[in-house]
This record gives C-alpha cells, structure tokens and sequence, in this order.
C-alpha cells in the first residue's frame, strides 16, 4: 500500500528564517506529488504540485519543493518564513489515480 | 466561485443518532472523497467514487456509507453514531486521475 510520511509533527522556526519540511513516500510507480497547507478550522488548500519534468517545483505563497527519486523524497521549502506562514502542511501522494493518499502533518509555528 | 461545499459546518450528534453530511461541487468533476481528519493522524479515506453510480471503500469505511447518484452530490450517510466517529470530515473533489484535489471547509462533528 502506498504510504506517506512527515517525519517532523512539529516544526518551530523564527520570521525570516528558511524553512524545511520533509515528506518521504512509498509508492511503485512515477507519482504525482502535492503538498497542501491548512489554516486553523480551514480546509486545505493546494500549495504546488508535481507530475513529471523539471524536479524543482514552485508553487503558490513563495514556496518551492524538490523532488529526489533516488530518496524518495518530495520536501517543501521556503527561504524566508512569514507569521502568516503558521499552519498546518500535508504531503500527498495519488493512489494509482483513484484517490489520495496523505501523510500525517507538520505542524509549523513562527516565531516573532 | 462554490468549489466544494459541505453541510453542516458543525455538529453535535448523540450516540445511536445518524445523520448525512452533505457535499456538493460545481466544477464537473468525476472523482470525490470522503476524508476524516483527527489529531496527529492526517487525513484518512473513508468512501470514494469515480463517477456517478460509482463508489468505494477506501481505508476507514467502517459505520458511514455513500451514496453517488448525481456528478455533483457525494452525500455520507453515519448510522448509529459512536465516539469513534467524532472528527472532522472533509469532502474532496478532482477531475480526472493525476489532478489535484478540491476542498470542502470541513464539518467538525461530535458524538456524545
């Protein structure tokens, strides 16, 4: 079965500092890819996306992920974090094209 | 602009109680998702369907059913509500395989 993980539950950074959060998935095949961001009793909201091509994705917000097959990995970066960069990220990898599967979040915390 | 609209946003069930989160979007979209999410465990698949007239069960199915009689409804159905099942709920839409998903605002349900 496919599965998805976030190794940090918790990340606490300072306001301009860059920020790494890493997702490692198990799947069998060329997956595509997604991280989501969700703002507290909000729902989630797609952040960027990989299919296929370049491994260097960008996506909405200043955010950028890296995909590495050979560690297979799939991490989300920033290089300078905002106060209103604090919520919670899920990585998500597509279930062979019939649903979604999600790993666990992390949840991200600013600090002034 | 609807998206993916879910009804209620809240709600406080009694055990033994059932009642049908609602889920609707306008986008035409072939695939939607039953998720529930609870504290550190990420999102969870509880139904899917691929099409209308089409549904399955994904990895927490236990106590809920479906039902896809239209492209743009993906009621759940709880029969005889438990603890278990206090959580948030979240209806997702996509439009085909390889695309990203869609997100209702979530419905924060209570069984006491």
């Amino acid at each position: 079965a496919q599965s998805v993980t976030q190794p940090d539950i918790h990340i606490t950074v300072s306001e301009g500092a860059s920020l790494e959060l890493r997702c490692n998935y198990s799947y069998g095949a060329t997956p595509y890819l997604f991280w989501y961001v969700q703002s507290p009793g909000q729902g989630l909201q797609l952040l960027l996306k990989y299919f296929s091509g370049d491994t260097l994705v960008q996506g909405i917000k200043g955010f950028e992920a890296e995909f590495k097959r050979s560690q297979s990995s799939f991490n989300l970066r920033k290089p300078s974090v905002h106060w209103s960069d604090a919520a919670e990220y899920f990585c998500a990898v597509d279930n062979y094209g019939q649903n979604f599967v999600f790993g666990p979040g992390t949840r991200l915390s600013v600090l002034p | 602009n609807a998206g993916v609209t879910q009804t209620p946003k809240f709600r406080i069930l009694k055990i033994g109680q059932s009642m049908t989160l609602q889920c609707a979007q306008d986008m035409n979209h072939n695939y939607m998702y039953w998720y529930r999410q609870d504290p550190g465990m990420g999102l969870k698949l509880i139904y899917y369907s691929v099409g209308a007239g089409i549904t399955d069960k994904g990895e927490v199915p236990n106590g809920y059913n479906v039902s896809r009689s239209t492209t743009e409804d993906f009621p759940l159905r709880l029969e005889l509500a438990a603890p278990s099942q206090t959580s948030v709920y979240f209806c997702a839409s996509s439009y085909k395989t390889g695309t990203e998903a869609f997100f209702g605002q979530g419905t924060r349900l209570t069984v006491v």
